[in-house]
């Protein structure tokens, strides 16, 4: 059992570049999660999906992009990459049955530096 | 929407003394409090949390506290040791309009000192 799968997990980005940071769960989880934690700093949530084909923006969406097609994989696009978006990205999931289970389930993480 | 805050950013305390983490969160709907814990370098692991219906819950050292009233929780830890250092998150999920998602607090950076 995977759990959460990221990839890459080291990517460096030029400006206005673009790229898709991978996230896949075989937990059958409904809910999945995008964040951003800046150095020394929490959690930002950036989107975040309660099932295949629902998608909704969390704290932070601007500057990323979103799909979700199958329950397994959650990818987020970064479109006309800037160093603003430099940070570590962690996709998370969960299986949500209210009173029973809300545990956060997170992937390895992906640190991305954008020069 | 949910609004979490967390104090202090940062809590050094003594190897074998007592670490306190406090968070209070805004949306009274909120039911469900859970403390997270990120080793340098590391993803976050869920270590330990407490629904709404409770006040108190305890795991060995660790314990959560929770006052629905006044809308704060936190994070107890007794006989700290070195293992204990890193940086503490509390979230408080919100279900909003059909959906559940999770805020979290800006984190705690423990030291325990040896």
């Amino acid at each position: 059992n995977a759990g959460v799968t990221q990839t890459p997990k080291f990517r460096i980005l030029k400006i206005g570049q673009s790229m898709t940071l991978q996230c896949t769960q075989d937990m059958n989880h409904n809910y999945m999660y995008w964040y951003r934690q800046d150095p020394g700093m929490g959690l930002k949530l950036i989107y975040y999906s309660v099932g295949a084909g629902i998608t909704d923006k969390g704290e932070v969406p601007n500057g990323y992009n979103v799909s979700r097609s199958t329950t397994e994989d959650f990818p987020l696009r970064l479109e006309l990459a800037a160093p603003s978006q430099t940070s570590v990205y962690f996709c998370a999931s969960s299986p949500y049955k209210a009173g029973t289970s809300e545990k956060l389930f997170f992937g390895s993480g992906t640190q991305l530096s954008v020069l | 929407g949910e609004n979490v805050e967390q104090h202090p950013s940062t809590l050094s305390v003594q190897e074998g003394d007592s670490a306190v983490i406090k968070c209070t969160y805004s949306d009274s709907a909120s039911n469900y409090f859970p403390w997270y814990k990120q080793e340098l370098g590391k993803r976050p692991q869920l270590i330990i949390d407490i629904r709404s219906n409770v006040g108190e819950k305890k795991d060995q050292r660790i314990a959560v506290t929770l006052n629905k009233t006044a809308k704060h929780f936190s994070l107890h830890i007794t006989e700290t040791q070195p293992e204990d250092s890193a940086v503490y998150f509390c979230a408080a999920p919100a279900f909003t309009s059909g959906t559940y998602k999770y805020i979290f607090g800006t984190g705690t950076r423990l030291k325990v000192l040896a």
